[in-house]
């Protein structure tokens, strides 16, 4: 079935540093593939997407690009704020129903 | 416009007893899932709906019912609680399957005794 491995964390870095948050994934079908983000106490919101091969999504300096052929979909930033602390989930979505399957989740917490 | 409401917010059961959480949507979206959420785990899917009278399994569905009676709601059923099912459960919704991105609730808290 459809799987998705996330970086472990918790990852911490000081405001300004760059971020990286690794991401592959496997997949039967031709799936969609996301970046959710939870901020304390609250749901998960949409990061940013990609559709198709070679789609780069991109939201608040995030930025992620859809690698069929490492099926890879990395989370970058090039400075993290403080209030970019949050959980970061990647995930896939395929099936009929366009279930999301999710990473497991990598926590980040940016220091001032 | 609301988006996606989840109640309650938080619950305590003993083991045995049962409870039902809503999930309600003001959207228009046809597809609506449950997920729980557990430590180190990420969300797993519990049960979807394609849309209203609809309902399928997910990843993980014993232990749990759902009914979509009317289309901006999904209910999810806990016969008799069990303490393997303390989690943080999400409501989630989507519009279509072209329009894919899912949109999350809150989340209701369940713990278990």
């Amino acid at each position: 079935g459809d799987s998705v491995t996330q970086m472990e964390g918790p990852v911490t870095l000081s405001e300004e540093a760059f971020l990286t948050i690794n991401c592959t994934y496997t997949a039967t079908g031709y799936p969609s593939l996301f970046w959710y983000v939870q901020y304390p106490g609250e749901g998960l919101q949409l990061l940013l997407k990609a559709t198709k091969a070679d789609d780069k999504g991109s939201n608040k300096g995030f930025e992620a690009t859809y690698r069929k052929e490492t099926t890879s979909f990395h989370l970058e930033k090039g400075s993290v704020q403080v209030s970019d602390s949050a959980v970061y989930f990647c995930a896939l979505s395929d099936g009929s129903a366009r279930q999301l399957t999710f990473g497991s989740g990598t926590q980040l917490t940016v220091l001032p | 416009n609301a988006g996606v409401t989840q109640t309650p917010k938080f619950r305590v059961l003993k083991t045995g007893q049962s409870m039902t959480l809503l999930c309600a949507q003001d959207m228009n979206h046809e597809y609506m899932y449950w997920y729980r959420q557990d430590p180190g785990m990420g969300l797993r899917l519990i049960h979807y709906s394609v849309g209203e009278g609809t309902t399928a399994k997910g990843e993980v569905p014993d232990g749990y019912n759902v009914s979509r009676l009317k289309k901006q709601n999904f209910l999810l059923g806990l016969e008799s609680a069990a303490p393997s099912q303390t989690s943080v459960y999400f409501c989630a919704s989507s519009y279509s399957v072209t329009k894919e991105t899912q949109y999350f609730g809150p989340g209701t808290r369940l713990l278990v005794l």
